[in-house]
């Protein structure tokens, strides 16, 4: 069955130390693979997103992804956290037959100033 | 450009009752899903419209139905409701075209009591 993994459930980071949030996925074939944030009570906004050619992509806000063919992953990172990134954090994908995303369970991320 | 609308934006029903949720996509925006989110199973894919057609349906009950209108507003229908269904339900929209990436509305708390 078509999965997507996040491994942590939540991290603590302190503020201007890089970040990576992993995910992982189990498709057939390479689906479209996409991040989003979720603030409490709010809906989901996408940060970056990645279909195919260069497989470091980059999204809003300093966000960008690295897909791995070899280790099915697409894994987050910023440089430098601010606090204002504190959220939830949802790696999704995309069976391109299906169009409707299966998320992963979400990385809470916490920012200590 | 407006973003996805969804109201209400917060509705306390109870049990036995039903309830009708709307969302009103991007404009140009052809394509409509809806999640729903919990706790406990996360974000799950109810179902896709475009041009007033169901396309896709995830793996819920028949209690829950939708429709698509030809302006491609869309609404939701959960009957006979039970304390399970409480959660927060997600509309996107997205072009219908490929990679379908998906913008998400700020969502419809539900309660059932």
């Amino acid at each position: 069955a078509q999965s997507v993994t996040q491994p942590d459930i939540h991290i603590t980071v302190s503020e201007g130390a890089s970040l990576e949030l992993r995910c992982n996925y189990s498709y057939g074939a390479t689906p479209y693979l996409f991040w989003y944030v979720q603030s409490p009570g709010q809906g989901l906004q996408l940060l970056l997103k990645y279909f195919s050619g260069d497989t470091l992509v980059q999204g809003i806000k300093g966000f960008e992804a690295e897909f791995k063919r070899s280790q099915s992953s697409f894994n987050l990172r910023k440089p430098s956290v601010h606090w204002s990134d504190a959220a939830e954090y949802f790696c999704a994908a995309m069976d391109t037959g299906r169009r409707a995303l299966t998320f992963g369970s979400g990385t809470r991320l916490q920012v200590q100033p | 450009k407006a973003g996805v609308t969804q109201t209400p934006r917060y509705l306390i029903k109870t049990r036995g009752q039903q309830v009708t949720l709307s969302c009103s996509p991007i404009s140009g925006h052809r394509s409509v899903s809806w999640y729903q989110q919990t706790p406990g199973q996360g974000l799950q894919f109810l179902f896709e419209y475009f041009s007033e057609t169901q396309r896709n349906k995830g793996n819920f009950p028949g209690r829950f139905s939708g429709r698509q209108f030809s302006n491609s507003r869309s609404e939701m229908n959960v009957s006979t409701l039970e304390l399970g269904d409480s959660a927060l339900y997600l509309c996107a929209s997205s072009l219908a075209l490929e990679p379908y990436e998906q913008y998400f509305g700020p969502g419809t708390r539900l309660t059932v009591t």
